[in-house]
Parts: structure tokens; sequence; C-alpha cells
């Protein structure tokens, strides 16, 4: 059974791209969770997709975007980058039954470095 | 807003010592509590979790106690081991609304075992 699994592992942006992290669930979960990890920090929640739409948001900016795919799939979008976007981001999946019980299935992260 | 404090890092100690790492946490209602942990190079994944009041979660050796009345949630285990080095994660689930929640991370406390 696969687990939760985000690509692209690193990557090195410029400060003003863009960039689109995905992440695939764990195979049966409908709700996904994207975190922002700085370094030596805890994980930041930045906001949750169920059925296709955003749930709730955490205190992100707007450059932050997400979406989910019918297969529940989902992608971060983070424009106009800056180099405090530098972070490792984590993808959780979990189901909407365990909402607030459950657990949290985390992927390895993606490690966004922004030069 | 709800929140989660843990105890400071990094803690070294022997094999064979006797480990608790502290955390509090500030809520309104009644969230769930967890711990997680971070190995090298890994996601987070879940290490215990109680639901309610007085609770113990445990897990490998690991058990942590659901305390309203102090409102802390200290995770402790006997006798760690060099396998045990990792961060280890407090975190709680914090109703938004109507079957929604988030979980909010302490910002983790780094163990170290020394052989």
């Amino acid at each position: 059974d696969a687990g939760v699994t985000q690509s692209p592992t690193h990557l090195i942006k410029t400060r003003g791209q863009q960039v689109t992290l995905r992440c695939s669930p764990k195979s049966g979960h409908d709700t996904v969770s994207w975190y922002q990890q700085a370094l030596g920090q805890g994980p930041q929640f930045i906001f949750q997709y169920y059925e296709e739409e955003e749930r709730q948001r955490g205190n992100f900016p707007d450059r932050f975007s997400g979406h989910q795919f019918p297969n529940y799939s989902s992608e971060l979008n983070v424009n106009a980058l800056l180099l405090g976007d530098s972070a490792l981001y984590l993808c959780a999946s979990s189901l909407v039954q365990g909402a607030g019980t459950g657990e949290l299935f985390f992927g390895e992260g993606s490690r966004l470095t922004v030069l | 807003g709800n929140s989660v404090t843990q105890m400071e890092g990094p803690v070294t100690l022997s094999e064979e010592a006797f480990l608790t790492i502290n955390c509090t946490y500030t809520a309104t209602g009644y969230p769930s509590l967890f711990w997680y942990v971070q190995y090298p190079g890994e996601g987070l994944q879940l290490l215990l979790k109680a639901t309610k009041a007085d609770d113990k979660g445990s897990n490998k050796g690991f058990e942590a106690t659901y305390r309203k009345e102090t409102t802390s949630f200290h995770l402790e285990k006997g006798s760690v081991q060099v396998s045990d080095s990792a961060v280890y994660f407090c975190a709680l689930s914090d109703l938004v609304s109507s079957g929604t929640y988030k979980y909010i991370f302490g910002t983790g406390t780094r163990l170290k075992v020394l052989a």
C-alpha cells in the first residue's frame, strides 16, 4: 500500500518565480492538508482540501494556492516567491470521517530553496 | 487561539536513560492530542495519541497521558535507545468549524541518544 508521495523532493527557485508541488494521498484517503516546515520549526498549517474544495486555510497569503483533483491528489502553488518561502513543504492525507481524532499520514516533503 | 508549547531541545541522553519531553497546550473545547516523530530525512509519523482526558497513549515503549487539569501531554520512555534519536512534535486537533479540524504542532524537540 503506497503511502503519501510528494514531488519533487528538492527544488531550487529564484525570487519572483512560481512553483508547483504535487501530492498523492495514501490510498483510500479523501482529505489533503499542506504544511510548511521552516528549518528547526514545527509544521505550520497552510490549507486543507476535501471534495476538491479548500475547506480551511491557515495564516498564509494569497500567493499560496492549491487544488485537489477528482482522484484526491493535490497541488500546492506558490507565486512570487520570497526568500522566506524556503522550507520543507509537507503534504498530509487523512479521512474526513476521522477528522479531529484520526491520524495524519505525511509524505517526506518537498524541500524548496529560494535564492 | 489554540496552541502547543513543548520544551526546547536538543535533549541528549545516554542509552537506557529515562526520557521526558514536556508538552502543554492551550485549547477551547476538548481537542485530541498527538505525538509525532520525525526521523532524519523522513516525514512525520504518528507515535501515539489520546482523544479524551485521562486517556493514555502508548507505542514502542513511549507513553503520554492527557491531563486536562494541567493541560499537559508529556512524552515519556523508561529506557531510550540510539534508534530513538529523532525530532518529536506534540500536536493537537483544533476544531475550526462543524466537522472541520486542523492540526497545530509544537516547534519540536530534538532527541539525541548516545551509545
